[in-house]
């Protein structure tokens, strides 16, 4: 059984760095074809696809966010953090992290963490 | 502006049967698996689809998905209240490298 869960601040000041963790159990991040990735909403808005890592190292990320976005896995504690840079009010927003295998469908998905930015 | 364009809105009647289109392009739908998805309000989305038209198991046979050219589709069955939520379709972009997300489609059973 796959889960996962968001962990990280509810409020952060804008040009802050945000940190959030993926805390997952049910898989391993060193098994062949397996990825975590990180899906943000801001209120009342779409799903944005933010970044992706695979038990490989293979890291992706959201050209638009790329200079500001950092993903990195720890297969020890079945974690996985990312870490993004000048945070501004406008990345208010849920953070999901949800997991999927090489395709980039997410299959099972953390109930999401809602972070504010405001000073 | 996202990649995928679904309508903003669609309804139905309770039992009745409704689509919900998803447009592409060759560097997204045509060429790779659509998914689509299911969020209920204050919660997290859930998959319904993969792969076009495959249904995981635990997800009702009333969801169906299809695709042709840059297009896809999620069809719904039988109509129910609790399926009031907004939905999603999804595919990997090989220009972005990586996965897109539609606009999302909100769904009301009248």
């Amino acid at each position: 059984q796959i889960t996962l869960k968001e962990s990280g601040p509810t409020l952060v000041k804008p040009t802050q760095t945000l940190t959030l963790t993926c805390s997952f159990s049910g898989f391993s991040l060193s098994t062949f074809g397996m990825g975590v990735g990180w899906i943000r909403q801001p209120p009342g808005k779409a799903l944005q696809w933010l970044a992706l890592i695979y038990w490989d190292d293979d890291v992706r990320y959201s050209p638009s966010l790329k200079t500001r976005l950092t993903i990195a896995k720890d297969t020890s504690t079945n974690q996985v953090v990312l870490t993004m840079t000048n945070m501004d009010p406008v990345d208010t927003a849920t953070y999901f992290c949800a997991h999927s295998m090489t395709t980039g469908s997410f299959d099972y998905w953390g109930p999401g963490s809602l972070v504010t930015v405001s000073s | 502006q996202s990649v995928l364009t679904q309508p903003p809105s669609v309804s139905a009647a309770p039992r009745q049967r409704v689509t919900i289109s998803c447009s592409g392009s060759s560097s997204n739908i045509v060429n790779n698996g659509v998914s689509w998805y299911q969020q209920l309000p204050g919660k997290a989305p859930k998959r319904l689809i993969y792969n076009d038209d495959r249904v995981p198991s635990g997800v009702s046979d009333r969801f169906s998905g299809s695709k042709s050219g840059s297009s896809a589709s999620l069809a719904i069955s039988g109509l129910q209240s609790e399926d009031e939520a907004d939905y999603y379709c999804s595919a990997w972009d090989d220009r972005l490298n990586g996965p897109v997300f539609g606009g999302g489609t909100k769904l009301t059973v009248l």
